[in-house]
C-alpha cells in the first residue's frame, strides 16, 4: 500500500510571510497526526484528528497554527506568521482503528529566514 | 510531567550486539514503542511492547519492564545501515485507536567497519 505523502518536502520563507503543508493519509487510516520535529528532539504531537474531528490540539500554537482535515482524509497545516522559531520538520502521520502503530510520512523541512 | 530518558549517541562495530537503553516517567502507560530514523527520513516502526518481558522480532528485540519504567532496544549482528536515530516513544493515554505518542530525543546510533 501507499504511504503517507507529504509536500512540499522542502520549504524556504521569510519570516511573517504563510506557509502551508498537505498531507495525504494512508487509504482507510481515520486517525491523523502532525507532529513537529526540531533539530536532535524527537517528534512533538501538534494536533490530532478523527476523521474530520480535530480531537487533541492542545499542543497547537493557536495563535499562528491552523490546521483543517477537510472530508476526512487529506489534510493541512498552516502557519501564519512564520517565526524564525518555526523552522523545524512537519511530520505527519496515520493510523487505522484497532491498530497500535502510526506510520510517518518523509516530512515537510521547513527553513525560516 | 512526561519525561523520557534515552542515550544521546551510541557507537558500535559491524557483527556486534548494542543495547539502546530507555527510561520513562509519564502520567499513564498504555504500551512503548520503537522507531527507526534515518538521517532526512520518517520514523519507521520497530516494536510495540504493552506487556512485561521481550519481543524478538528479527535481528531487533525489545524489552519492558513497567514496574521500573524501562525499556530497552536489543540490535544483533550490526549492520551498517542500522546506522540512523532511534526514538523511544511512550503512549501515556488509554488504549484506544489514535493516541499520540510522546517521544523520547533519541539516541543516534552510528556503526563503524
Amino acid at each position: 500500500e501507499a504511504g503517507v505523502v507529504q509536500s512540499p518536502r522542502y520549504k524556504i520563507i521569510e519570516k511573517k510571510q504563510p506557509v502551508a503543508f498537505w498531507c495525504n493519509p494512508i487509504s482507510g487510516h481515520n486517525t491523523l497526526y502532525w507532529y513537529r520535529q526540531n533539530l536532535g528532539q524527537g517528534p512533538e504531537l501538534l494536533i490530532r484528528y478523527e476523521n474530520e474531528e480535530a480531537v487533541d490540539d492542545s499542543q497547537l500554537p493557536k495563535d499562528r497554527f491552523s490546521a483543517e482535515r477537510l472530508k476526512g482524509v487529506d489534510s493541512t497545516l498552516k502557519i501564519q506568521p512564520a517565526e524564525l522559531g518555526d523552522s523545524a520538520v512537519y511530520l505527519c502521520a496515520s493510523s487505522r482503528p484497532g491498530e497500535e502503530t502510526q506510520y510517518f510520512g518523509p516530512g515537510t523541512r521547513l527553513l525560516v529566514l | 510531567g512526561q519525561n523520557i530518558d534515552q542515550p544521546t549517541e551510541m557507537t558500535a562495530t559491524e557483527g556486534a550486539i548494542v543495547q539502546i537503553n530507555c527510561t520513562y516517567q509519564t502520567s499513564g502507560f498504555n504500551g512503548l514503542f520503537w522507531y527507526q530514523q534515518h538521517a532526512g527520513e520518517a520514523p519507521t516502526f520497530l516494536s510495540y511492547n504493552v506487556l512485561d518481558g521481550l519481543e524478538e522480532k528479527g535481528r531487533f528485540s525489545s524489552f519492558l519492564s513497567r514496574s521500573k519504567g524501562y525499556s530497552y532496544l536489543l540490535l544483533k549482528e550490526l549492520q551498517m545501515k542500522d546506522s540512523a536515530s532511534y526514538l523511544c516513544a511512550v503512549r501515556d493515554k488509554a488504549p484506544q485507536a489514535g493516541t499520540a505518542l510522546i517521544f523520547g530525543k533519541g539516541t543516534t546510533l552510528s556503526v563503524s567497519s
